[in-house]
């Protein structure tokens, strides 16, 4: 059941790129978080999904619920972009969200 | 920005000692989470807590953890004889309910020695 898979692990880009980041899960959800963890530690929320698409800036994150597959995109990358994305879920039944081991994304200038 | 607080940022303690680490959930939110992550590895559950008792807890929440909400505001852990393998990070979070986002507390390092 707690299988959530992140791809890739590492992404390097050139600043400026457009990067995507994709999340598969095993089983139905109620909900997904895409995550933003920087180096010190602290673990930021960027968004919460259950269908379709949300947009807050440079960020995009999509979900399709009948592929099981949800897709975080960084427009016009930055270097300050550089942190571990993370993709969690939360299944049909219980409230507790289960994490993925996230992407490692570093741009460079 | 309402802020999830989380105190102390680093504890070291020696195995077997009661540790307890705080959290000040965002006031008008109603369910409290304890994660936490292990260097190098993923966040993983560790209990959620909505009115005032456990509403779910993961295989790593046994006997010797435990949460309260003691006072309204704050919002604690404690691990009651630590071990070596519960060095972590631990992260505290709070929603306004179970269809809205989490805010995270900036966590708290815990290195048992």
């Amino acid at each position: 059941k707690n299988e959530v898979e992140q791809s890739p692990q590492n992404l390097t880009a050139q600043e400026g790129e457009f990067i995507t980041i994709n999340c598969s899960y095993s089983v139905g959800i109620s909900a997904l978080h895409w995550l933003q963890q920087h180096p010190g530690g602290g673990i930021v929320s960027l968004f919460m999904l259950s269908s379709g698409k949300k947009k807050h800036g440079r960020l995009i994150a999509t979900i399709n619920i009948q592929e099981k597959h949800s897709s975080l995109h960084i427009t016009a990358s930055h270097p300050r972009d550089s942190a571990v994305y993370i993709c969690a879920v939360r299944y049909e039944t219980g409230n507790q969200f289960y994490f993925g081991t996230g992407t490692s994304l570093t741009v460079i200038p | 920005e309402p802020e999830v607080t989380q105190t102390p940022s680093h504890q070291v303690t020696q195995m077997g000692q009661e540790v307890i680490l705080r959290c000040v959930p965002i006031s008008n939110h109603l369910y409290f989470y304890w994660y936490r992550q292990i260097l190098g590895q993923k966040v993983e559950f560790l209990v959620s807590f909505y009115n005032n008792e456990i509403s779910e807890k993961s295989e790593i929440f046994d006997d010797q953890f435990s949460v309260e909400r003691p006072d309204g505001s704050n919002f604690t852990l404690k691990i009651r004889s630590t071990k070596l393998e519960d060095s972590a990070m631990y992260f505290c979070a709070s929603s306004e309910g179970t269809s809205y986002g989490y805010t995270f507390g900036s966590g708290t390092r815990l290195t048992v020695v």
